[in-house]
């Protein structure tokens, strides 16, 4: 099955910018989506096809995916955006086509 | 607006077999695309998908849990039901009912019931 590898925690200052990293063999040719799960929540979805905002979600947040590494960047981090951020594709080769990374817990210092 | 409600027993006994219910509202499980997955997540751990059915009954499930697994749908009750045998301490979590949109060939879990908790123990 299809492997996404996050790295388990990234931590930023306040109105600093984050970046997290989702890596997968080629991952560049699939859609890569982007939840974020506060704790005590579910999951919400924040990008959507590498770049896409679902409604109200805060223009900050913005994806890429290229090669090797698609990217979860959050500008102008605030308090509220600590969670955790899991990555998920779609892997129509496999009998797992539902697919998410190991999650990366932010940390607003 | 898409919502979903995951309904079902908080504890069970190791051995025994778990059903889980999701009932959800705003979208038909008739329409040409959509799907409902069912994602599970252990206390701490990460998210890990366990199954899912399609809009015309196909069916899929995460091979190290397949031999334990059974998915329907009901259409009329807009109802999907996971029933899992011989549950073990180790799939003690979080269980979450979700929308998954797209076909066959490409998916997005888009909305997200707002899970339950069940714990295996005796």
């Amino acid at each position: 099955s299809y492997v996404l590898t996050q790295p388990p925690s990234v931590s930023v200052a306040p109105g600093q910018t984050a970046r997290i990293t989702c890596e997968g063999d080629n991952i560049g040719s699939y859609s890569v989506h982007w939840d974020q799960q506060k704790p005590g929540q579910a999951p919400v979805l924040v990008i959507s096809y590498d770049t896409d905002r679902p409604s109200g979600i805060p223009e900050r947040f913005s994806g890429s995916n290229s090669g090797n590494t698609a990217t979860l960047t959050i500008s102008g981090v605030e308090a509220g955006d600590e969670a955790d951020y899991y990555c998920q594709v779609w892997d129509t080769y496999t009998d797992s086509p539902v697919v998410f990374g190991g999650g990366t817990k932010l940390t607003v210092l | 607006q898409i919502t979903l409600r995951e309904s079902g027993p908080t504890l069970v006994k190791p051995t025994q077999t778990l059903t889980l219910t999701c009932t959800f509202s705003g979208f038909s499980l008739t329409t040409s695309g959509l799907s409902v997955a069912w994602i599970r997540q252990p206390p701490g751990k990460a998210l890990e998908w366990v199954a899912l059915i399609y809009w015309d009954d196909d069916k899929r499930y995460s091979p190290s849990l397949k031999s334990r697994l059974t998915i329907t749908k009901d259409t009329f009750r807009n109802q999907v039901v996971l029933t899992m045998t011989n549950m073990d301490p180790v799939d003690t979590g979080t269980y979450y009912c979700t929308h998954l949109l797209g076909g066959h060939n490409y998916g997005l879990v888009d909305f997200w019931g707002q899970g339950t908790l069940v714990t295996v123990s005796s």
